[in-house]
């Protein structure tokens, strides 16, 4: 059981938006910032969100991040059938003093 | 531009330690956080813990007794050992260069199957 909450699967039409919710408390989410991650199928994580709203260089503006209180939300717009794949929140739990991920979600663009 | 390649046995058997070197290239290792996470077959990522390049070491309290994490930075390499090992460890391994609550390149991972 992850210490952050993500919904395991999301579903939207191409061209659509959609928003991933990951959920924690004070101690993670609440005190320091979240990334984002996708993963592809047989790939490595890709780092798309940093310090909770930062796009690293070449990541396209369609992904947003965002956090308010103990919750996270990346955002997608203008989905593509590329978009599908699972996607990983992280942060890091001041209680545990370690790195935590959420249980990620799968994204199905259909 | 830096890559990160993790080698080491693909086969441990139980009981026995798993050790994983991870070499980086195209940059020096100081000024960064480096990273192993593992993700078992059909799960999710599990953070196991970082080295910065001084030496100084965090790890995940429900591995710590049995993981050491350490860091040579005349080789651009860093290194993990995990210690009695069950089919519970059987995973991908990555490595990962970053910061406190993210990582920004990783390996490509390798997978350690656990078993006799």
């Amino acid at each position: 059981q992850s210490v952050l909450t993500q919904p395991p699967s999301v579903s939207a039409a191409p061209g659509q938006k959609v928003t991933l919710s990951c959920s924690g408390s004070s101690s993670n989410i609440g005190s320091n910032y979240v990334s984002w991650y996708q993963q592809l199928p047989g790939t490595a994580p890709k780092l798309l969100i940093s310090e909770n709203n930062k796009r690293p260089s070449g990541i396209p503006d369609r992904f947003s991040g965002s956090k308010s209180g103990t919750s996270a939300t990346l955002g997608i717009t203008g989905l593509q059938t590329g978009d599908e794949a699972d996607y990983y929140c992280e942060t890091w739990d001041s209680s545990l003093s370690a790195a935590v991920f959420g249980g990620g979600t799968k994204l199905t663009v259909l | 531009q830096v890559q990160l390649q993790e080698s080491g046995p693909g086969l441990v058997k139980p009981s026995e330690t798993l050790s994983l070197t991870c070499t980086v290239s195209g940059g020096s290792i100081r000024n960064y956080y480096w990273s192993w996470i593992r993700q078992p077959p059909g799960k999710g990522l599990e953070w196991i813990g970082y080295i910065y390049y001084t030496g100084s070491t965090k790890y995940n309290p429900s591995l710590k007794s049995r993981v050491t994490i350490s860091v040579d930075t005349s080789k651009n390499q860093f290194s993990l050992r995990l210690s009695s090992v069950t089919a519970a460890d059987t995973a991908v391994y990555y490595c990962a260069r970053g910061s406190i609550g993210y990582s920004d390149i990783w390996g490509q991972g390798t997978m350690v199957t656990v078993s006799s």
